[in-house]
């Protein structure tokens, strides 16, 4: 078993471009979560999705971000127009009908 | 509300000398609290939780619900501890079979001088 696999490892945008970030879950996982680490602080939730829902997105930004996780294929989180401060380490994880979340190695996107 | 405090940003201590990383938190009702440790240039990772009890890598931690902390600690530091630790906690689990978010704190960088 992989683990929890994202992708790109490192995104540099320009700021006003769009951001996408991949997450797939380790194999047989349903359930999927999404933070982000900005400089000096700890993990902060964004959203909670299951197959083709989203759960619980209170930690989600009301502009410019979306998620989702389709029956087919990764979660993506997208983040449009990206400006500055959106800069950060994304993490995803993913867990089966248990406590346990178990983190892929993030992605760090950088607008410039 | 919902929130972790960890009180010291960096620790560093002396090889084989007694560890301990506070965690304080605050949550209206009973949480599920857990360690997640993140080891240079690797994934985090779950060290240990409450209600398992068990004990990881010489790591062990209660949860004090009276003084609502869920410390963690080592008798005997190794250099191979050196790593960041958050503490977290989360709700019971969610109506659709997953966990609910976990909620972090700032995080305490651990540091193991020989």
């Amino acid at each position: 078993n992989a683990g929890v696999m994202q992708n790109p490892r490192h995104l540099v945008r320009r700021r006003g471009q769009e951001a996408r970030l991949r997450c797939s879950p380790m194999k047989g996982h349903s359930h999927v979560y999404w933070y982000r680490q900005l400089p000096e602080e700890g993990l902060k939730f964004m959203v909670y999705l299951q197959k083709e829902n989203i759960i619980d997105e209170s930690g989600m930004p009301k502009e410019r971000f979306s998620a989702e996780f389709p029956k087919e294929g990764p979660s993506i989180l997208r983040i449009q127009q990206v400006v500055r401060g959106d800069s950060a380490a994304y993490f995803c994880a993913s867990s089966s009908d248990t406590y346990e979340q178990y983190f892929g190695p993030g992605t760090r996107l950088t607008v410039t | 509300a919902q929130r972790v405090t960890q009180p010291e940003k960096l620790l560093s201590v002396f090889k084989g000398a007694p560890v301990e990383l506070k965690c304080n938190y605050s949550y209206s009702g009973s949480p599920e609290l857990f360690w997640y440790v993140q080891y240079s240039r690797q994934r985090l990772q779950l060290l240990l939780r409450h209600i398992s009890r068990e004990s990881i890598k010489g790591f062990t931690a209660d949860l004090n619900k009276g003084e609502t902390s869920f410390h963690l600690k080592k008798p005997f530091a190794q250099e191979e501890d050196s790593a960041m630790y958050y503490c977290a906690l989360s709700g019971r689990s969610s109506p659709q079979g997953g966990s609910e978010k976990l909620v972090f704190g700032k995080g305490t960088k651990l540091t193991v001088n020989p």
